[in-house]
């Protein structure tokens, strides 16, 4: 799987959109984007991926580069919950098998009232 | 829908002792994968089982194994703890299927003394 670089660490106010980047400039053309996040003592959640179009949920949305190399992610309006380390991972899936994730350290999202 | 169970919650035993952990993944889901993290080293894979057969695998020592179970639940066993297995254990479950994301635990914490 691709390597990942992210910042260590970001702060942002309650209510204001949270936007984490992740690079990803070896990412290859069958490689997804996931991003998940920890907040402790729990296990990770899944948040959201993509390939190439941008994507959004519930949760967050997606922004990929046109050369995939970089994506954002985007908690629109975060509160004091989404505090917590995020994760990109871009990941290879080729029909089953390779369920394996490698997470890099993440970037420590800190939100303040 | 319940989400990814495992059991117990914290565990405490003696270096040379064995441990067994248990998952229950979510309903539906066939793959099931196992997972360390540690301040040191932070996620890192030890195997994943689907429909009863380990078909990936990490870089752990043979004292961890598992197994998986006709009704998809996992369990994981290290034998012969040592200090450095001390360490919070997850657990994630998915469909299998090409990209499906994977749904983690909130794991067990195991401490060896």
């Amino acid at each position: 799987d691709a390597k990942t670089t992210q910042p260590p660490s970001m702060d942002c106010a309650e209510g204001r959109a949270a936007n984490l980047p992740c690079n990803h400039s070896t990412i290859s053309g069958n490689e997804y984007v996931y991003w998940y996040r920890q907040i402790h003592s729990q296990g990770p959640q899944y948040i959201i991926h993509g390939l190439k179009n941008n994507e959004t949920n519930e949760m967050a949305s997606l922004i990929i580069t046109e050369d995939r190399k970089s994506s954002t992610l985007i908690l629109p309006h975060a509160t004091l919950r989404d505090t917590a380390v995020y994760y990109c991972i871009v990941r290879v899936r080729a029909n089953f098998g390779n369920e394996k994730l490698t997470f890099g350290t993440g970037t420590r999202l800190t939100i303040i009232p | 829908k319940a989400g990814v169970t495992q059991t117990p919650r914290y565990l405490i035993k003696t270096r040379g002792q064995q441990v067994t952990l248990s998952c229950s993944p979510i309903s539906g889901h066939r793959s099931v994968s196992w997972y360390q993290q540690t301040p040191g080293q932070g996620l890192q894979f030890l195997f994943e089982y689907f429909s009863e057969t380990q078909r990936n695998k990490g870089n752990f020592p043979g004292r961890f194994s598992g197994r998986q179970f006709s009704n998809s639940r996992s369990e994981m066993n290290v034998s012969t703890l040592e200090l450095g297995d001390s360490a919070l254990y997850l657990c994630a479950s998915s469909l299998g299927e090409v990209n499906s994301p994977l749904h983690f635990g909130n794991g067990t914490r195991l401490t060896v003394t």
